[in-house]
């Protein structure tokens, strides 16, 4: 069945460093949905990015990820950590439901 | 306003107690979902409407039970609750199933 992998359960940085969160995807679908969503504490999760490209960048708020699907992954990047960049990001699949990951903690230091 | 909206926020139930959850929303939205969050595990999707009286099992469906009968509302029971149901829920919705979700603020289940 379909499955999105988040191979990490926790990322800490300090401010100012790259953000790389990674995901990928398992599914027997051509043409997926790919979603990031992010969850700051106490809040309810809400879109951050989406994709059905291939090879297509796509850019929010600071963060961007490009669906690869050569290599099944929708990795979530941004140039320079701030703050309130902590929060709980999710990434999810969709091909016949919505399917999310473990999620990915990220704690920014100052 | 674009809006989900669950009742009640927080809830302390007694184990085999019946529990319901409401959800609401005003986008006219065919697709609803109720997810349930847990840490390390994410969102675990429960159950799914398409349009009212068009449920479908989700990942987790056991112990729970679903109702649409009105496309702006979306119900969540559990049916004796059990104490590893305590978890936060998520109620959202969506245009198609391809769109974004929208979601509600949670409500925090306790059953002791």
């Amino acid at each position: 069945g379909d499955s999105v992998t988040q191979t990490e359960g926790l990322v800490t940085l300090t401010e100012g460093l790259p953000v790389m969160l990674n995901c990928t995807y398992q599914t027997i679908y051509s043409n997926p949905f790919l979603f990031w969503y992010v969850q700051h504490l106490n809040e309810s999760p809400r879109l951050l990015l989406k994709s059905f490209t291939d090879n297509k960048r796509t850019e929010h708020q600071g963060f961007h990820a490009t669906l690869h699907k050569s290599s099944s992954s929708f990795h979530l990047q941004k140039s320079s950590a701030q703050l309130s960049d902590s929060a709980l990001y999710y990434c999810a699949y969709m091909g016949y439901k919505l399917t999310f990951g473990t999620g990915t903690s990220l704690l920014v230091d100052p | 306003d674009m809006k989900v909206t669950q009742m009640p926020r927080y809830l302390i139930k007694r184990m085999g107690e019946n529990v319901l959850l409401e959800c609401g929303q005003d986008m006219s939205h065919e697709t609803m979902y109720w997810y349930r969050q847990d840490p390390g595990l994410g969102l675990q999707l429960i159950y799914i409407s398409y349009d009212v009286d068009s449920n479908s099992e989700g990942d987790i469906p056991k112990g729970y039970r679903v109702s649409r009968k009105k496309r702006e509302h979306f119900s969540l029971i559990l049916d004796s609750a059990k104490t590893n149901q305590t978890s936060v829920y998520f109620c959202a919705s969506s245009g198609t199933t391809n769109e974004r979700l929208f979601f509600g603020h949670g409500t925090k289940l306790s059953v002791l």
